[in-house]
């Protein structure tokens, strides 16, 4: 079935880092592809996403481009900030399979250091 | 209010209560969801309504039970859980599964439960 793996986390980095969280998937067909990030003590939000191959996705200085052929859609920014600590979801819409939901990874935890 | 709001956002129940989680969109959208998140577990979908209608149910135990009165309005009765049922109860919604190519949640900001 369809599946998503990123990177295990915690994640540690001084402002101003690079940073790069991997995620790969498996799936038929043609999903679309998300990073949800999660504030502490807050839901998930959407931060950006790509619904085709070699689509890339950006938001808040967040990029991530949709591989099909190494199936990946690795997060990077290239300056990192405090406030960017946070938990990161990689996911893929299951638009094949039960009514489009959504299929995650299990996240990954940045904390960035001033 | 804006967006998705869940009430309350943190609840205490002893494993012979009966309680229940409420969620509220304001979007517009047609597809309802929960989800329970558990420290070192991904993410689990529990139930999908759309347009009302339950379309999925993700093996959960009855002690759950969902309520979806209308397209706005999404409910999780709670009734003799256990203690690992404790985690934090994120309800999301999206316009319309059925179609939609990208089909993007919005989320709610979660009811952190615990069970004594």
């Amino acid at each position: 079935g369809n599946s998503v793996t990123q990177m295990e986390g915690p994640v540690t980095l001084s402002e101003e880092a690079f940073l790069t969280i991997n995620c790969t998937y498996t799936a038929t067909g043609y999903p679309s592809l998300f990073w949800y990030v999660q504030y502490p003590g807050e839901g998930l939000q959407l931060l950006l996403k790509a619904t085709k191959a070699d689509d890339k996705g950006s938001n808040k200085g967040f990029e991530a481009t949709y591989r099909k052929e190494t199936t990946s859609f690795h997060l990077e920014k290239g300056s990192v900030q405090v406030s960017d600590s946070a938990v990161y979801f990689c996911a893929l819409s299951d638009y094949g399979g039960s009514q489009g939901n959504l299929i995650f990874g299990k996240g990954t935890k940045l904390s960035v250091k001033p | 209010e804006t967006g998705v709001t869940q009430t309350p956002r943190h609840l205490v129940m002893g494993m012979t209560n009966k309680k229940s989680l409420k969620c509220e969109q304001h979007l517009g959208h047609n597809a309802m969801y929960w989800y329970k998140q558990s420290a070192k577990k991904p993410l689990e979908l529990m139930f999908v309504y759309n347009f009302k209608e339950q379309t999925e149910n993700n093996s959960v135990p009855s002690r759950f039970s969902p309520e979806c009165p209308n397209s706005s309005h999404l409910f999780l009765h709670l009734h003799t859980l256990q203690p690992e049922d404790s985690a934090l109860y994120l309800c999301a919604s999206s316009q319309d599964p059925g179609t939609s190519v990208d089909n993007e949640q919005f989320f709610g900001p979660g009811t952190r439960l615990t069970v004594l």
